[in-house]
């Protein structure tokens, strides 16, 4: 495609249930990232994909959350047994060479509410 | 630690006029680059700016242009000729080696037509 996309725009879910994230990268881009924007809040890194290696998981802020990336392309973020807290805009961004220094470029995001 | 500070929480301009959004950044990394990102109420965070510190020229794209102070760890934005689809949130990030993009908390730019 042209762009990121990230699926859903929105979801609204109860405390306690489990979520699931999509993001489609650029078509050719090796590295995937996951970021968290809470309300009012810069951006913050949670997981990192490049290539075949072993995922960056450093940024993930509890057990709760896992992510995977499919064939290389797909990444789907995880949130088991949500908390209120966990609401967010959840970013997607892809980037196209080998290690960090390329661009980012960003997906609209998921706006995740947990009631 | 790396940070980034964004000491403007909100900024607004006339129309055609000229802003500067101000960053500052920590890191111990000799080689490293920098970004300004806008993020309108779509939540698409778009590149605006891109800047490598190895780089002694000011980047520049269009009516947006950056001041990058290596020695005083700066890295403003300057938006000339302010548009009204220039209104958004405005991010400046460092990314600094081999570790994750730091983002500031960002800036709101309102334009006054």
């Amino acid at each position: 495609g042209a762009g990121v996309s990230q699926s859903p725009s929105n979801k609204v879910t109860e405390k306690g249930k489990d979520v699931e994230l999509r993001c489609d990268p650029i078509s050719g881009h090796t590295a995937l990232y996951w970021y968290r924007q809470s309300l009012g809040q810069g951006l913050e890194f949670l997981i990192y994909f490049q290539g075949n290696s072993a995922p960056d998981k450093s940024g993930l802020p509890s057990d709760r959350f896992s992510a995977e990336r499919t064939g290389g392309s797909v990444s789907t973020l995880t949130i088991q047994r949500t908390q209120q807290e966990d609401s967010a805009v959840y970013l997607c961004a892809s980037s196209s060479r080998q290690g960090r220094t390329d661009t980012q470029y960003f997906g609209p995001g998921t706006r995740l509410t947990v009631l | 630690a790396q940070t980034v500070t964004q000491s403007q929480p909100e900024m607004s301009v006339q129309e055609a006029e000229t802003v500067t959004l101000s960053c500052t950044y920590d890191t111990s990394e000799s080689d490293y680059y920098l970004f300004w990102y806008k993020q309108p109420p779509s939540r698409q965070m778009i590149l605006v700016i891109r800047q490598e510190a190895y780089k002694q020229q000011n980047a520049t794209e269009n009516r947006f242009s950056v001041n990058f102070q290596k020695a005083a760890k700066s890295f403003s934005l300057k938006i000339s000729d302010s548009q009204l689809g220039d209104a958004a949130m405005y991010f400046c990030a460092l990314l600094p080696g081999n570790t994750p993009l730091v983002f500031g908390k960002g800036t709101r730019l309102s334009v006054i037509a």
